[in-house]
This record gives structure tokens, C-alpha cells and sequence, in this order.
């Protein structure tokens, strides 16, 4: 049972334009979440976090939006650059001592000249 | 330099054999995570570390064991039960404390003949 579900697996966006990555969860314990962005045969690496007393988190081009009745959050590049193509990956933990950190199947996203 | 350091990036071993994975960290993380990655199934845990001498099973530990002598290890053991061993292997820590990201080595890519 995904608890942490991208359910687009790919998105294309026109460089200069907006990129919206969608994540939503089923898991109602989570209260942080993080989104990371990875490049072919590397490690993720963070870019941008929420916790759960948010609705919006933003640094420079990023923005990450919350919707906790939802269980949906997104997050948003703009403008988008060539730099940007890659897969990114939302994840989430919960507060308690076991908080693993689940992560989606992420979402590759691709930046067009 | 902090980090968190993989070893090797590629491996090649026979089918059968058992082979060991090597994850350190020097960031004095409490927290240690073993990820497996393959294509369109995003990152899957496969064994998650809170503290020195304990581990827990993630969603796909079988076929896998861990041990955690000292803080800055959590070695990874692919076993011969594993049965589909082929994929990219992605070590991560975190500090224990809620709200913090995991940091990932740069991964290694098993491959087995």
C-alpha cells in the first residue's frame, strides 16, 4: 500500500514557464515532508521541506503548498530552467521515534528549449 | 568534509554469492537508511537504523541484512535469497530529530550475472 503516491510519472514544461510536481498521501501521522531532486546514477539531494504547521515553505524558485485536508501537496518551479530536468521525489515522515522517511515513485520531469 | 560515502559505485558479482554494500557517514547522524532503486518503482526501504545496535526492516528486507556496530556504518548484505538483486542501492542518514532531511550517498549500481 503506497503511502506517499506521485502519480505522474513524467511532465514536460516549456523553459521559462511554470512546473507544478503534484504528491499526495494517505498516511495521516505524516507532518513533514520533503521533496528531492536526482539526477541519473547519483544520490537525491534536498531541495525544499514543509512541515505540517505550514502551508507554504518557498526559497528562490522553489515553493512547496500543503493542503492537509487534502492530503496533497505540491511543488512549484518557476521559472523553470534546462538545469531543472530531472526526477523528483516527494517524501514524508511522522513525529514519533520511528519516523522513517517513506518517499514516492517520483516524477521525472522534463525542461523544453 | 562531512558526508555521507558509498562504496563501491559499480559491483558485479555472480549469481549465488553474497556481497556486502559499505555505507559511512561522518555527520554524526544518529539515523541510517538503506533505499533501493529501480525504474518506475521509486525509492523502496529496505532497512532503516535509529540508533547504534538496532535496525528495523523497511518494506522489501527480505533477502537482506544490515548490522549496526558503530555510528558512522550500516552495511548492507545482498544474500543469495534475494531474488531480483539487480539495482541501484542508495544509502542515506539523517539526524534523528523530527524535521530534518536525509542526506544520500552518491549510490552504488549492483549488478549480478
Amino acid at each position: 500500500d503506497q503511502q506517499v503516491k506521485q502519480n505522474s510519472p513524467s511532465l514536460s514544461v516549456q523553459e521559462g514557464r511554470i512546473s507544478i510536481l503534484i504528491c499526495d498521501y494517505t498516511n495521516s501521522m505524516f507532518d513533514y515532508f520533503l521533496w528531492y531532486k536526482k539526477y541519473p546514477a547519483e544520490g537525491p539531494t534536498f531541495l525544499i521541506s514543509i512541515s505540517s504547521i505550514k502551508d507554504k515553505n518557498e526559497d528562490g524558485r522553489f515553493t512547496v503548498f500543503l493542503n492537509k485536508s487534502a492530503k496533497h501537496l505540491s511543488l512549484h518551479i518557476v521559472p523553470s530552467q534546462p538545469g531543472d530536468s530531472a526526477v523528483y521525489f516527494c517524501a514524508a515522515s511522522s513525529m514519533n521515534r520511528d519516523d522513517k522517511i517513506i518517499f514516492g515513485k517520483g516524477t521525472r520531469l522534463h525542461i523544453l528549449p | 568534509d562531512g558526508g555521507i560515502t558509498q562504496s563501491p559505485k559499480y559491483l558485479f558479482r555472480k549469481e549465488g554469492q553474497n556481497v556486502t554494500l559499505s555505507c559511512e557517514q561522518n555527520l554524526n547522524h544518529d539515523a541510517m537508511y538503506w533505499y533501493r532503486q529501480d525504474p518506475g518503482q521509486g525509492l523502496r526501504l529496505i532497512y532503516y537504523s535509529q540508533i547504534v545496535n538496532d535496525f528495523q526492516k523497511g518494506d522489501i528486507a527480505e533477502g537482506y541484512s544490515v548490522s549496526r556496530e558503530k555510528k558512522e556504518s550500516f552495511p548492507l548484505t545482498v544474500t543469495s535469497a534475494q531474488k531480483n538483486p539487480t539495482a541501484f542501492y542508495l544509502c542515506a542518514s539523517s539526524d534523528a530529530r523530527v524535521g530534518t532531511e536525509a542526506f544520500f550517498g552518491q549510490g552504488t549500481r549492483l549488478t549480478v550475472v
